[in-house]
């Protein structure tokens, strides 16, 4: 069964640090993964997509990479803002599984004026 | 688009009640979810559907749990009958079958019961 594994759980940054999200996975027989931000009462956005044949992708200040062999990914956010602030999940869709998603935790990341 | 519609937004039952929530996907998208998330265990799958037809419902805990899509813009989730350990946040998406395509979630219901 694939589990999805996120660190840190939280995080508190002040504002125009470059920060790291870890994302790892136990199966690396994955489609795709995708990085998504959740608001507090809010449904989650998608941010980033990478299939499983690409190693990044990015979307302004946002770059999110994928090893697939050792099943990491990290979501890089360049120079962040307190708008940043939100949790991140990630999710992988494995090969065999239709369109189904398997979550992680989520990061919770707060970013200080 | 308006987006995926979920109703009601907020709902607080007694426990032993009924609870049905609603979902309208995305026009044009053939596949629907249902999720539950809670601070214990996170975002958990419970079924999807293909074309109004349920794939996969291994995620539904267990029989008090009833999911049908009777048509391609309408779908219901039912808890029949409710229990305090189902307060969560239910989530519906939907997205289309092309490559690469996310899935588009609703704001969710919140739901408590006592």
């Amino acid at each position: 069964k694939q589990e999805v594994t996120q660190i840190p759980a939280a995080l508190s940054v002040p504002e125009g640090e470059n920060l790291v999200l870890n994302c790892s996975f136990t199966d690396s027989a994955i489609y795709n993964l995708q990085w998504f931000r959740q608001d507090p009462g809010k449904g989650l956005t998608s941010l980033l997509l990478i299939q499983s044949s690409q190693r990044e992708q990015t979307s302004g200040r946002l770059n999110a990479s994928l090893d697939k062999s050792s099943g990491r990914s990290t979501l890089y956010i360049a120079a962040s803002q307190p708008g940043d602030s939100a949790t991140y999940l990630c999710a992988v869709r494995p090969d065999n599984a239709g369109n189904m998603l398997t979550f992680g935790g989520g990061t919770r990341l707060m970013v200080k004026p | 688009d308006a987006g995926v519609i979920q109703s009601p937004r907020h709902e607080v039952t007694e426990m032993g009640q009924e609870v049905t929530l609603r979902c309208k996907p995305i026009s044009g998208h053939d596949y629907l979810f249902w999720y539950r998330q809670t601070m214990m265990r996170g975002l958990e799958l419970l079924i999807y559907f293909n074309n109004n037809v349920p794939i996969d419902d291994s995620g539904m805990p267990e029989d008090r749990f009833s999911a049908k899509m009777p048509n391609a813009s309408f779908s219901t989730l039912k808890i029949q009958p409710s229990e305090p350990r189902d307060s969560a946040v239910y989530f519906c998406a939907s997205s289309t079958n092309r490559v690469g395509e996310t899935q588009y979630f609703g704001p969710g219901t919140r739901l408590l019961v006592l």
